[in-house]
């Protein structure tokens, strides 16, 4: 069956460190995969989208890496502020069927300390 | 734009009850989306509309769940009954169908069936 799996454990990193969030998935062939921010009590908010022919993808501190092959995407935020504390979801979007049908993974949970 | 609405924030029922969720999109958005949030399940697509249209029901826990969206701006989600096992967040999404395919998400509606 298809399967996207993120951390269910809490990263807890220093002020200033790299995060590093893990998306795995299986039984899967995805157009693109989408990340998203949720805050507490909040609904989830995009942040990026790579696509599958995209091996990396950038925006201001954030960076996206696609790799088909090995079925995982990693979610990086470079020199992280506690501001940045939330949860953080992968999306997959299908390569068939309905492109606009997204799975979501069950989140990974980031705590930014000073 | 306010982006997407949706009402009430906050519902506390009893079993056996009917309960409605309403949620207003983001203007110019062609696909609506409803989403469950658990803690055992993550989020969990609903349904999802195009131009007014149901696409996708197939995650519709049961009869006792319906959606109906009568025109653009507006979309319902009614369980009834209600029962204790439906308490979750509930999301309603929309986006544009051209371009990135990024879903906005509205704030939410914390359901507590007692």
């Amino acid at each position: 069956s298809q399967k996207i799996e993120q951390n269910s454990e809490a990263l807890n990193i220093q002020e200033g460190k790299t995060a590093t969030l893990t998306c795995n998935y299986t039984n899967y062939s995805p157009a693109y995969l989408q990340w998203y921010r949720q805050d507490p009590g909040r609904g989830p908010v995009f942040l990026l989208l790579i696509r599958e022919n995209e091996k990396e993808k950038r925006k201001e501190r954030l960076k996206v890496t696609f790799d088909t092959t090995l079925k995982q995407s990693l979610f990086h935020i470079t020199a992280s502020q506690p501001a940045d504390s939330a949860t953080y979801l992968c999306a997959l979007v299908p390569l068939t069927g309905t492109a606009s049908k997204l799975t979501f993974g069950t989140g990974t949970r980031l705590q930014v300390t000073l | 734009d306010a982006g997407v609405i949706q009402s009430p924030r906050h519902e506390v029922t009893e079993m056996g009850q009917e309960v409605t969720l309403r949620c207003k999109p983001i203007s110019g958005h062609d696909y609506l989306f409803w989403y469950r949030q658990t803690m055992m399940r993550g989020l969990e697509l609903l349904i999802y509309f195009n131009n007014n249209v149901p696409i996708d029901d197939s995650g519709m826990p049961e009869d006792r769940f319906s959606a109906k969206m009568p025109n653009a701006s507006f979309s319902t989600l009614k369980i009834q009954p209600s029962e204790p096992r439906d308490s979750a967040v509930y999301f309603c999404a929309s986006s544009f169908r051209q371009g990135s395919y990024e879903q906005y998400f509205g704030p939410g509606t914390r359901l507590t069936v007692t």
